[in-house]
């Protein structure tokens, strides 16, 4: 099936480890994005890959980190530095094509830190 | 810088009533698209529609429809008999139009809507 694939779905951390969500896709896109989503509020950008290795800084990067090795891949790696890193997030690619464009999002994984 | 305000935090209105839910946007750019996703408890975002702002055609599917008013920054979303299957949190959000580029979306805060049967 095409799509995205975001693992694992629930993730639990202690305290001042860094961890690292995976994202895959084989929608052979090249935009991927990382959003967080806290309770109550709407997603917000946190990083975004035009290309491998290439990326770029959201409205909100601090204390995460990520890479683009591969086309189908973009790994966000929440540091110890991340104040407040339970979350629900997000992993996105989008197309583009003239005047059409079409966002896809994964199904999520939920951070949880102990 | 872009904005998208959701004004209403949520919304609760009982079985086969009709629905409206706001969005309000603030862009610079000349041309951009707007979107609403639709998230069910489960968590997953569901692309409902996408609208290019030089289109300003309003749209109906089935019992969703959009009216978009660009004079007022507005594209609000109506359901029309309401279901219960319609509960759920949904999103606006603006992109730019950036020709090719990989400009990130921004989302308004959510509208969780509940219908009660």
């Amino acid at each position: 099936d095409g799509g995205i694939t975001q693992s694992p779905k629930y993730l639990f951390r202690k305290e001042g480890q860094n961890v690292t969500l995976s994202c895959e896709q084989n929608l052979n896109h090249d935009a991927m994005y990382w959003y967080r989503q806290d309770p109550g509020q709407g997603l917000r950008l946190i990083y975004y890959s035009q290309i491998v290795n290439d990326f770029q800084k959201g409205d909100i990067a601090e204390g995460y980190s990520v890479s683009r090795e591969k086309k189908e891949s973009f790994p966000l790696t929440v540091t110890s530095a991340q104040k407040n890193p339970t979350a629900f997030y997000l992993c996105a690619t989008k197309v583009q094509a003239g005047a059409s464009v079409e966002q896809f999002f994964g199904p999520g994984t939920r951070l949880t830190v102990l | 810088a872009q904005k998208v305000t959701q004004a209403q935090t949520e919304i609760s209105v009982v079985e086969k009533e009709d629905v409206t839910l706001d969005c309000v946007y603030e862009t610079r750019d000349t041309t951009y698209y707007l979107f609403w996703y639709k998230q069910p408890p489960s968590g997953e975002l569901v692309f409902l529609i996408r609208r290019n702002s030089f289109d300003e055609q309003n749209e109906i599917s089935g019992r969703y429809s959009w009216n978009f008013q660009k004079s007022t920054s507005s594209f609000n979303f109506t359901i029309t008999a309401s279901q219960v299957v319609d509960s759920a949190v949904y999103f606006c959000a603006l992109s730019a139009y950036s020709g090719g580029g990989a400009d990130g979306l921004t989302f308004g805060k959510g509208t969780h809507l509940i219908i009660q049967p």
